[in-house]
């Protein structure tokens, strides 16, 4: 099992719809986890991170974290066509080394 | 957090010679981090390098091809020997630091280095 796995997509949503990432991490004792975009030929940026249960939300990103289920997800409300990237979860472990997914590939087309 | 620049933002070599990419961080950190990103792929860790000591490498990486030196806090250098075509790829460096809002660290990327391998 990877350390941490998203499904690789692509995802395509149409404008103004919520695009929704997923992805599932190994390693129970991991405490907490980031969101990062990255657009074709750029370096990764983080937009999001929770360390809590629940539910995080900055303007139109929710970040969603179950740690009981082992899974974290992102959700992006009102998409735009700027919001189309890869998006790579990223998980500190136990250990306090960071792992991060394969990414997913989301495109919103106008 | 950091602002962090990496030289050459990009490069043409031949094979069998060696590339350096620096990268320059504008604050003191304590771990720093080379990737390497292959085309339509994730991140795949190479290195952890910290200051004053081996850098750390991961499995399927050495130190004869990926030489790595952290003379100092702010401050990095990767080198990739004896190039091949497969060495052909984005290196991205990356620190460890915080930002606000965050209890705990996370990792901040510099821009890349795209390098090709003829």
């Amino acid at each position: 099992q990877k350390e941490v796995e998203q499904n690789s997509g692509p995802l395509s949503v149409p404008e103004g719809a919520i695009a929704s990432l997923n992805c599932t991490y190994s390693d129970r004792g991991s405490q907490s986890f980031f969101w990062y975009r990255q657009y074709s030929g750029k370096s990764p940026e983080l937009i999001m991170f929770i360390y809590s249960n629940g539910d995080k939300e900055d303007g139109r990103f929710t970040a969603q974290l179950n740690k009981a289920s082992q899974y974290v997800s992102l959700l992006i409300r009102d998409s735009q066509p700027s919001d189309s990237a890869t998006y790579l979860c990223a998980v500190n472990m136990i250990n306090n080394d960071m792992r991060f997914g394969a990414g997913t590939r989301l495109t919103v087309k106008p | 957090s950091a602002v962090i620049s990496q030289k050459p933002s990009r490069d043409i070599c031949q094979r069998g010679t060696s590339l350096t990419i620096q990268c320059q961080v504008d604050s003191q950190v304590t771990m720093m981090f080379w990737y390497r990103q292959q085309p339509g792929q994730s991140l795949t860790l190479i290195a952890t390098a910290n200051q004053g000591s081996e850098a750390t490498y991961e499995s399927g990486f050495v130190i004869d091809k990926f030489p790595i030196s952290r003379p100092n806090l702010t401050f990095s250098t990767l080198t990739v020997s004896n190039l091949s075509p497969e060495d052909s790829s984005i290196y991205l460096c990356s620190v460890e630091a915080t930002s606000g809002g965050l209890y705990q660290e996370t990792q901040y990327f510099g821009p890349g280095t795209r390098l090709l391998v003829l």
